[in-house]
Parts: C-alpha cells; structure tokens; sequence
C-alpha cells in the first residue's frame, strides 16, 4: 500500500540554524514524484520542491532541498538558515508518475515547525 | 501570477442545508481536485475531474458531489450539510504533464451546526 510517514509531530528551530523535516514512504511504483508543501496559519498549501524518483541529484529550490535516499525510502526536507516565516505546517507527499493512478496522491499527516527568535 | 481562487474562506451552514463551494484557476490547468483536511489525517481526495465535464471519486466521496462545466471552475456540493462534513476543504489544480506539482487555492473552512 502507499504511505507517507512523517515522525516527527513538531519540531523547534532557532532562527538562522538549518532543520531537517523527515518523510519515508512506501510504494510498489517504479516511478514516483515526491513532493514537499508548507502550510502557514493562514491555510494555503505552498509547493516547496519536488524529487522524481529517476533524479540522480537530489533536488534544490533556494533555501529547501530534498534529501532523496531511493534505498531507505526517504525524502527529507532541508531547511537552511530557517526565518520566522518558516514556521508552519510541513507536508511530505507522492504520486505515482505513471499509469492511471497519477492523480492519487499521498499526503503525510504534516510537521509543524515553530521558528526561535 | 498563477492563482486558484476558492469562492469563500469561512462559511456557516445549518445541519440539511445545501452546499456549494466554488474553485477557479487561471492557469489552463487540465485536472482539478477537490481535498479534505481534518487534523491527525492529513489531506483527504474527495473527487478528481481530468477534464471538463470529466470526474472521478476519490477516497472519501460519500456525501459530496462535483460539477466541472468549464474548464477553470471546479464546483464541490453538499447536497444536505452534516455536521461531520465540518472541516477545512482545499482545492487544487496541475497541468497533466511535467512534475504534476498541485497549485492550491486559500481554502474554505466550513462549519455545519
């Protein structure tokens, strides 16, 4: 069955340190997206950044990158040098990338991240 | 700037009373969803559409139905409001190609008494 697992309920970071968001997932398809969304307070999902399960590199988008370990089923999300607006609600999520079930996709149940000042 | 508008952000309804919440995009997306979220369950499929007039269930469809006429507004309907339909509903769109990335709208959250 697909699943997304995030462990972690809620996590402190001190402003300017880096955090690490964590995600494992379990999937029978060969080709899957991972994707990484925040939720602040005001309710809107934002996409962070994606991983195709073929990408060699794990992915970059300014501050956020997806550590992507294809053999531990893992899709971490990175946070660097984390700002007060980095606190909110963190989703890990997948979708399958072929066939007729791309549209399934696959939410953990989320990481909220409080930022120190 | 791309954007999916969700018609209401907070919205109060009598328990029996009919629903409809509207979503559009002005991205040309073709697919369009409509999401459930609860707290501890994460986001929750309730219907897909591929195209207009197009549409298919998803995980949790019971009490809900959907209407896609034109391509960039995605309609969710309650035909009678329970209060167990109380929660936050998100809608999304995507092209279907490419990462598939979801573009969501604000979100209404909904309260049955």
């Amino acid at each position: 069955a697909q699943k997304i697992t995030q462990t972690q309920p809620g996590m402190f970071v001190q402003e300017k340190e880096a955090v690490t968001l964590d995600c494992t997932y379990d999937t029978s398809d060969q080709s899957y997206g991972l994707f990484w969304y925040k939720q602040p307070s005001s309710g809107e999902m934002i996409f962070l950044i994606y991983q195709g399960s073929y990408d060699e590199q794990n992915a970059t988008e300014g501050r956020y990158s997806l550590n992507f370990q294809k053999a531990r089923k893992s899709a971490n999300l990175v946070i660097s040098a984390s700002q007060l607006g980095d606190s909110a609600m963190y989703f890990c999520a997948m979708t399958p990338e072929r066939g007729s079930g791309t549209y399934k996709y696959i939410f953990g149940t989320g990481t909220r991240l409080k930022v120190l000042a | 700037d791309v954007k999916v508008t969700q018609s209401s952000r907070y919205l109060v309804k009598r328990t029996g009373e009919k629903v409809f919440l509207e979503c559009v995009q002005d991205m040309d997306h073709e697919n369009m969803f409509w999401y459930r979220q609860d707290p501890g369950l994460g986001l929750r499929l309730i219907y897909f559409s591929y195209d207009v007039k197009m549409k298919e269930k998803g995980d949790i469809p019971e009490g809900y139905s959907v209407s896609r006429e034109k391509k960039e507004r995605f309609s969710l309907i309650l035909e009678s409001a329970s209060t167990n339909q109380t929660s936050m509903y998100l809608c999304a769109s995507r092209l279907n190609t490419g990462n598939r990335e979801l573009f969501f709208g604000e979100g209404s959250r909904l309260t049955v008494l």
